[in-house]
């Protein structure tokens, strides 16, 4: 059983387009995060809900859009994309209290042309 | 600022030769801190973690980390490196906050030589 999976694992589209990203995590995790990671291999932060609620939303584009419907799941709907949003994001997940690293997802190749 | 800093962009060791990933951290508060590796195409998977006693903490595939608040340093070490061990390697730090979120260190791409 995947613990945190990710939806589409590559997705290829054009500049312009709408996409999403889906996470769901079967850990029973209480927090999940977007993080994205650049062409430099640089993981930063961009959003993250505990129990549906949005705690984290770090200075990114409004074009992106996180959505929680329930806590096991969170996805991330991009706006009008651009070639500068090509990453790789990552969904990770981690049970409530500072001693828990996260579990991560294997992460969604973006690539924009 | 809270920040961490992972000096060595690129290292190459000898299969069976000891390894040393260095991370330097910046944080206002007591920090959490985190050892990650990302195999090609994976996600990251948490190898160790250090929060509180005893500053030598072991991880898994063999792995230990060293916390020096001294030094604002939290070094990544194993003895004898495998073929396998070869990933990029992630230093980050976090608090008690209750969001939970992670700092990362910009990563040390770790090449293993036969």
């Amino acid at each position: 059983d995947t613990a945190v999976s990710q939806t589409p694992k590559y997705l290829v589209t054009q500049m312009g387009n709408d996409k999403s990203i889906k996470c769901e995590q079967n850990l029973g995790h209480d927090t999940m995060y977007w993080y994205k990671q650049d062409s430099k291999k640089f993981l930063k932060i961009m959003f993250s809900y505990n129990n549906k609620e949005l705690i984290i939303n770090e200075t990114v584009p409004n074009r992106f859009s996180p959505k929680s419907p329930d806590k096991a799941h969170l996805n991330l709907h991009i706006n009008s994309l651009e070639l500068g949003d090509s990453a790789v994001y990552f969904c990770a997940s981690r049970k409530d209290g500072a001693l828990y690293g996260y579990t991560f997802g294997s992460g969604t190749r973006l690539t924009v042309v | 600022a809270q920040s961490v800093t992972q000096p060595d962009i690129h290292i190459t060791v000898s299969e069976g030769a000891s390894l040393e990933l260095r991370c330097n951290y910046s944080y206002g508060a007591t920090p959490y801190l985190f050892w990650y590796v990302q195999s090609p195409g994976q996600g990251l998977q948490l190898l160790l973690k250090y929060f509180s006693g005893d500053t030598l903490v072991q991880g898994i595939k063999g792995f230990e980390a060293e916390f020096k608040r001294s030094q604002s340093s939290f070094n990544l070490r194993k003895p004898s490196v495998h073929w396998s061990d070869a990933a990029e390697y992630f230093c980050a730090v976090g608090g008690s906050s209750n969001t939970g979120k992670l700092i990362f260190g910009q990563g040390t791409t770790l090449q293993v030589k036969p």
